[in-house]
């Protein structure tokens, strides 16, 4: 298909192991950004990469989180040491060019921490 | 800094109603602002968006929302509600390129 791809789709985590969660976006989109959605609540902001520059990484939670899209295409997110306050979807979005642009959203990784 | 507040976390309709979603922005700067949905175990989608041109934005199924600058409102409207809108809708805002902020959601039902 020709959305954002996100995978795994459901990632179960024992508390202090490392996960990476990979975000496939639209081909040709320059912005890609990755929002954590705790249950009950909205998307709240993580990081932002317009190619493969971080330009925005405030919304990271801890030294514990880490992105990267090292060739400006396929992004992944790392959580070192998870821990249960962790659990949450992960959401993905891509646009075509700046960040006011429309963003396409994937379908979210939903991780659990035991 | 910007920040939205959808007033009402459930709101239930019938069948045919009409449908208010609440949204109010806090925002320093013009704002571009986003009416999205999301179904179950799915992503968002977008609805609409306002970037400065009308004031009254029509979208995708039906749905509009009016641009209330001395109010700090972008309310979401829908004529008349069909089973299908059931979802949770989310109004977000964007001043800084990349980093929009979404409200909690609202989750719409539709009662036959």
């Amino acid at each position: 298909g020709a959305g954002v791809s996100q995978s795994p789709r459901y990632k179960v985590a024992k508390r202090g192991q490392d996960v990476a969660l990979r975000c496939d976006p639209i081909s040709g989109h320059v912005s890609l950004f990755w929002y954590q959605q705790a249950l009950g609540q909205g998307p709240e902001f993580l990081t932002y990469f317009q190619n493969e520059a971080q330009l925005d990484k405030s919304g990271l939670p801890s030294d514990r989180f880490f992105a990267e899209r090292p060739e400006g295409s396929v992004s992944t997110l790392k959580i070192q040491r998870t821990q249960q306050e962790d659990s949450a979807v992960y959401l993905c979005a891509s646009s075509l060019a700046e960040g006011y642009d429309e963003q396409f959203f994937g379908p979210g990784t939903r991780l659990t921490v035991l | 800094a910007q920040s939205v507040t959808q007033l009402g976390s459930h709101v239930s309709v019938s069948e045919g109603a009409l449908v208010l979603l609440r949204c109010n922005y806090s925002s320093s700067v013009p704002p571009y602002l986003f009416w999205y949905v999301q179904y179950p175990n799915q992503g968002l989608q977008l609805l609409l968006k306002y970037t400065s041109a009308a004031t009254l934005v029509k979208g995708i199924n039906g749905f509009e929302a009016e641009f209330k600058k001395s109010e700090t409102s972008f309310h979401l409207t829908k004529p008349s509600a069909h089973m299908s809108d059931a979802a949770e809708y989310f109004c977000a805002v964007n001043t800084n390129a990349g980093k929009s902020t979404f409200g909690d959601g609202t989750t719409l039902t539709v009662k036959p």
